[in-house]
C-alpha cells in the first residue's frame, strides 16, 4: 500500500495554542494535500503543496514539505474550538490517484 | 458551489443483500473515486474511474464492483453485503491532471446486519 501515516494519531490542545501534525509517505509525489474532516462528514480540502515547494501558507495554516525525507507538517496557529476535527494528508503521485494517511484527530479545548 | 452528492447518509442492509451506493458530481470531473473509511485505518481506495465505462481497482476491491455509465455518476455495488463491509463510504471526484484538489461527498454510513 502507498498509504501515508500521520503523527500523532491524536492531539489535544487548549484554545489559542498551536497544533502541529506530521505526515510521512512512501513514494515520489507531484504534490501533497491536507484535508479536514468533521465528525461523520466528508473531507474538505485545506491546502496543496507542490513537490517543488518547501513551504506554503493559507490563513492560519502553514504547511512544509521535505521531499528528501518524504515528510510534511501542518501547523495550525492560534487554534480555535472550531478546528476540532480529523486531519488527513494525501499524496498525489500521478495526477489521477490520491493516497490518504491514517489521520490525526485534533481536539481543541475551549 | 461545486458538489459531490451521495445518495444516502445512513443505510442499513441485511447480510446477503445487493447494495447500491450512488454518487453524482456536477463539476464535469473525469476522475471519480470510492473510498472506505474505518477507525485507525484511514481512507482506503476501493475503485476509481478516470472516464465513462472505465474502472480501476484500488487497494481493497474484493467484494465490490462499480459502474460508470455517465460521466457525472459513479456507483459502488456490494454484490452480497457482509457484516465486515459495515463502514463509512466516501465518494470523491477530481479534475484529471496534477495539482488539483479532490472534492468529497458527505459520506454514507453503511451498516450490514
Amino acid at each position: 500500500s502507498q498509504q501515508g501515516e500521520e503523527d500523532p494519531q491524536a492531539l489535544s490542545i487548549q484554545e489559542g495554542e498551536n497544533a502541529t501534525m506530521n505526515c510521512s509517505y512512501k513514494t515520489s509525489i507531484n504534490n501533497l494535500q491536507w484535508y479536514r474532516q468533521n465528525s461523520g462528514r466528508g473531507l474538505v480540502h485545506l491546502i496543496l503543496i507542490r513537490s517543488n515547494e518547501r513551504e506554503k501558507h493559507s490563513g492560519r495554516l502553514r504547511v512544509t514539505l521535505d521531499t528528501s525525507k518524504k515528510s510534511s507538517s501542518l501547523l495550525i496557529t492560534a487554534s480555535r474550538a472550531a478546528d476540532t476535527a480529523s486531519y488527513f494528508c494525501a499524496t498525489d503521485a500521478d495526477g489521477n490517484q490520491f493516497y490518504f494517511g491514517t489521520g490525526t484527530s485534533l481536539t481543541v479545548i475551549p | 458551489d461545486v458538489k459531490v452528492t451521495q445518495s444516502s447518509r445512513y443505510l442499513v442492509k441485511r447480510t446477503g443483500e445487493k447494495v447500491f451506493l450512488e454518487c453524482v458530481q456536477d463539476m464535469d470531473h473525469e476522475n471519480m473515486f470510492w473510498y472506505r473509511q474505518d477507525p485507525g485505518l484511514g481512507l482506503r481506495l476501493i475503485y476509481f474511474s478516470y472516464d465513462v465505462k472505465m474502472k480501476e481497482k484500488g487497494d481493497i476491491p474484493e467484494g465490490y464492483s462499480v459502474s460508470r455509465e455517465k460521466k457525472e455518476r459513479f456507483s459502488l455495488i456490494l454484490e452480497s453485503a457482509s457484516t465486515n463491509q459495515t463502514s463509512m463510504y466516501l465518494c470523491a471526484s477530481h479534475l484529471w491532471g496534477a495539482n488539483t484538489e479532490a472534492f468529497f461527498g458527505q459520506g454514507t454510513r453503511l451498516t450490514v446486519v
